[in-house]
């Protein structure tokens, strides 16, 4: 069965460095791949969506990349601030249909 | 675009009483929507997914009798927990499927408490 694998452990950085998140995945090629974030008591919010033929993909401090030899996506923000601490999942669609998630990574930016 | 709304967002309940829960698709139509439950610390484990006019589809585990699910029109589907146990205190999201099927956007999540 498909697995997604997310840093277990808390990210914490300083205001202004870069985040990078790491996400990967096992036993299926998905031909996308998405990225949510989720606040404490929040349902998850929409973010990226990067498909297998694109190698990244960009949105305002947020970018993404996907390399499907290595079976892994990478989540970036630049500029990171104090507002972008939350949990970031990664989910794909299994090759059953349905959207499974990572367990989540969660960020902390110090000010 | 694609704002779920979920409702309530927050409720407590006795052992034993059924509580629903609302899922609205407020700017779009959702032909299917999702049920999701989440404990605390963990990822969110999909319950259903629910399909406009049709019986809903349950996850392995998932009790159907237990969670009723309807979906009634193409922006409403509930989640009624019926004779709620406190181990069915949990984080409950609905989500909807945009209309090209690629994302779901999800709804702000209800926090049941069963005492």
């Amino acid at each position: 069965s498909q697995k997604i694998e997310q840093n277990s452990e808390a990210l914490n950085i300083q205001e202004g460095k870069t985040a990078t998140l790491t996400c990967n995945y096992t036993n299926y090629s998905p031909a996308y791949l998405q990225w949510y974030r989720q606040d404490p008591g929040r349902g998850p919010v929409f973010l990226l969506l990067i498909r297998e033929n694109e190698k990244e993909k960009r949105k305002e401090r947020l970018k993404v990349t996907f390399d499907t030899t290595l079976k892994q996506s990478l989540f970036h923000i630049t500029a990171s601030q104090p507002a972008d601490s939350a949990t970031y999942l990664c989910a794909l669609y299994n090759q059953g249909g349905k959207l499974i998630f990572g367990q989540g990574t969660e960020l902390s930016v110090k000010p | 675009g694609a704002v779920v709304s979920q409702h309530p967002s927050r409720v407590i309940c006795k052992s034993g009483t059924s509580v629903k829960i609302e899922c609205r698709s407020l700017d779009f139509q959702a032909t299917t929507m999702f049920w999701y439950r989440q404990f605390p610390k963990q990822s969110l484990m999909l319950m259903a997914t629910s399909n406009e006019g049709s019986k809903a589809t349950y996850e392995q585990g998932v009790e159907k009798d237990k969670f009723l699910i309807n979906h009634a029109s193409l922006t409403l589907s509930t989640l009624t927990v019926t004779s709620a146990h406190p181990e069915d205190s949990s984080f409950y999201i609905c989500s909807a499927e945009s209309g090209g099927g690629e994302t779901q956007y999800f709804g702000p999540g209800t926090r049941l408490l069963v005492l």
